[in-house]
């Protein structure tokens, strides 16, 4: 079946720092990869997707490209801030027509910013 | 445009009781998805509904159940409450349902079993 594996966190970083966070995935086909984000006590947020094999999703200064070679779709942004201390989730949706609807995550890694 | 709504936010139930939870999808979206999320288990896919009809379940017992309404409008049931069912239950909506779309999270029901 499809699986998505995060780094472990949980991850702690000064303000202005540069980010990774690495994500390796499992699927038949050809899926969509997502990075969602929650901030506490909400729901999820979509940061950014990329839907085929090179694509490079970006927002808000964060950006993942999408590397079929190495089934990996690792978060990066370049100098982070205190206002992006949240969770941090991998998801894929598999492209075969028997998975409607189905978002599989990693396991979330959480970033803490320090001032 | 309004964003998913779930209601109702905040739940407290007891062993073996039942309860039911709502989700509006944002206006045109047809397919809604839910989601239990647990410390332990993370997230995991429950089931999703399209034009009424259940599409796809996840790995969950027949206690869970939902349904969706004309009006896309979707609503979960747990029958026989269990302390393992604690959890934060998160409904999704996306436009259609195709790999590529995007599935847009509501805030969720934070639902505790005493």
């Amino acid at each position: 079946g499809n699986s998505v594996t995060q780094m472990e966190g949980p991850v702690t970083l000064s303000e202005e720092a540069f980010l990774t966070i690495n994500c390796t995935y499992t699927a038949t086909g050809y899926p969509s990869l997502f990075w969602y984000v929650q901030y506490p006590g909400e729901g999820l947020q979509l940061l950014l997707k990329a839907t085929k094999a090179d694509d490079k999703g970006s927002n808000k200064g964060f950006e993942a490209t999408y590397r079929k070679e190495t089934t990996s779709f690792h978060l990066e942004k370049g100098s982070v801030q205190v206002s992006d201390s949240a969770v941090y989730f991998c998801a894929l949706t598999d492209a075969g027509g028997t998975s409607y609807g189905k978002l599989t995550f990693g396991q979330g890694t959480i970033l803490t910013v320090h001032p | 445009k309004a964003g998913v709504t779930q209601t109702p936010r905040y739940l407290i139930k007891t062993r073996g009781q039942q309860v039911t939870l709502s989700c509006s999808p944002i206006s045109g979206h047809r397919s809604v998805s839910w989601y239990q999320q647990t410390p332990g288990q993370g997230l995991q896919f429950l089931f999703e509904y399209f034009s009424e009809t259940q599409r796809n379940k996840g790995n969950f017992p027949g206690r869970f159940s939902g349904r969706q309404f004309s009006n896309s409008r979707s609503e979960m049931n747990v029958s026989t409450l269990e302390l393992g069912d604690s959890a934060l239950y998160l409904c999704a909506s996306s436009l259609e349902v195709g790999p590529t779309d995007t599935q847009y999270f509501g805030p969720g029901t934070r639902l505790t079993v005493l």
